[in-house]
């Protein structure tokens, strides 16, 4: 079976710029998870989607940060103006049960 | 209050030795517990599941106490490489709450 997709794995770019990532779930996979992960910190929820919808989105930066999922298969996660402190690795999952994880996003904002 | 809370360490133990790390949660409507591990620069995976008899995966055993919303990984007879960090992981409705993970180093 194939794996979570993701794409960038790496990507840095100047703080106010804006930046997109990609993640294809485990095909069959209804819920699909983006997480950030902060150096030295646990994964943290940004948005959840059950096939096209949004289940929470409660902890979102929404003045900064957007997802969609438009044919409830592969989603997108953008940034748009990044700030120094959005470095992190983003982290795409799918389930059901247990989370599945792809191998994230590297994002460096200097 | 944090969902999940888990002692940072790090931990450094001789290869060999028995280690334990605990984890608690805070809400007492929390359906399912896992424990996660993650290598450096790798995105975390599945470790084992956490049963409220208790259960066993080779050397590492897993418990659960709800009374005391308590989870606990235990690793028998380290190897170098069972190194990494270990995630608590607790799914309350739909969400999964991750704690900050522990980090293990298994010395020669």
């Amino acid at each position: 079976e194939a794996g979570v997709a993701q794409s960038p794995r790496y990507k840095i770019i100047e703080k106010r710029q804006s930046v997109a990532f990609w993640c294809n779930p485990i095909s069959g996979h209804a819920t699909l998870y983006w997480y950030q992960q902060i150096l030295g910190q646990g994964p943290k929820l940004l948005i959840q989607f059950q096939n096209n919808g949004v289940v929470d989105d409660s902890q979102l930066p929404k003045d900064r940060f957007s997802a969609e999922r438009l044919k409830g298969v592969d989603s997108t996660l953008k940034i748009q103006p990044a700030k120094l402190e959005d470095s992190a690795v983003y982290l795409c999952a799918s389930r059901p049960s247990p989370l599945h994880f792809g191998n994230g996003t590297r994002l460096t904002v200097t | 209050r944090k969902e999940v809370e888990q002692d940072p360490g790090p931990f450094n133990v001789p290869e060999g030795a028995t280690v334990a790390f605990n984890c608690t949660y805070s809400n007492s409507a929390s359906q399912s517990f896992f424990w996660y591990r993650q290598d450096c620069r790798k995105e975390p995976k599945l470790l084992m599941s956490v049963y409220s008899s208790g259960n066993e995966d080779g050397r590492f055993t897993a418990q659960l106490n709800r009374a005391s919303q308590y989870i606990s990984l235990l690793i028998r007879d380290s190897k170098l490489s069972d190194s990494a960090t270990y995630l608590c992981v607790v799914k309350t409705g739909n969400q999964f709450y991750f704690g900050t993970g522990t980090s293990l180093t298994v010395i020669p």
